[in-house]
């Protein structure tokens, strides 16, 4: 069974700084899809970004990038730039063809201003 | 923007009792799911639903659970006879796409405390 494991439970750094939550993840599957959502204390949860595992090159939106290992089944999640709304619960999911999301537990992250 | 939208948002029950939850995923996706998380732990699949049936479920999707999409607009979930481990927050998710990248969109949730 596949397996994302987010080995941060909570992670706290001031506005402005760099921030990276790490994920890894257990699959013998060669095609599959990660992602990372956020959830604010508002609950709702948001896609951030996403990554096709064919692709080499590393997704990037805006502040959010992410730098993806295959071969390490890593996929870390770096935020530039922290500002006070990134406040958030992070969940890294891996996804296969029409299969099911299966997220990690989640990284609580806070920006201190 | 368009949205999930769950309701309730939270539900007290007695254990035992009947608990019904809704969603009204984004009206032209196709594909609708049902995830719960415990307090404090993480985000666990139930079910998927696709052209009017289950198209994959979890183990935690026992005989107790069942969904439905009674009028082309809700999804709903029901727990039959609900435990105190029921107690959680559901959440529902739509997706245009069944595959890759497909976005799962997802609701607020819906608090179930379980007593």
């Amino acid at each position: 069974a596949q397996t994302v494991t987010q080995s941060q439970p909570e992670m706290s750094v001031q506005e402005a700084e760099t921030v990276t939550l790490s994920c890894t993840y257990d699959t013998s599957e060669s095609n599959y899809y990660l992602f990372w959502y956020k959830q604010p204390p508002s609950r709702q949860m948001i896609l951030v970004i996403r990554q096709e595992a064919y692709k080499q090159q590393n997704a990037t939106e805006n502040r959010f990038s992410v730098n993806f290992q295959k071969a390490a089944k890593s996929f870390s999640l770096k935020i530039s730039d922290s500002q006070l709304g990134d406040t958030a619960m992070y969940f890294c999911a891996w996804r296969r063809g029409a299969q099911k999301l299966v997220f990690g537990q989640g990284t609580r992250l806070t920006i201190n201003p | 923007e368009p949205e999930v939208t769950q309701t309730p948002s939270h539900q007290v029950t007695q254990m035992g009792q009947e608990v019904i939850l809704r969603c009204v995923p984004i009206s032209n996706h196709l594909y609708f799911y049902w995830y719960r998380q415990i307090l404090g732990q993480k985000v666990e699949f139930l079910v998927s639903f696709y052209n009017n049936e289950i198209s994959e479920k979890s183990e935690i999707f026992d005989d107790q659970f069942s969904v439905e999409r009674p009028d082309g607009s809700n999804f709903t979930l029901k727990i039959r006879s609900t435990k105190l481990e029921d107690s959680a927050m559901y959440f529902c998710a739509s997706s245009e796409l069944g595959v890759g990248t497909g976005e799962l969109f997802f609701g607020e949730g819906s608090r179930l405390t379980v007593l």
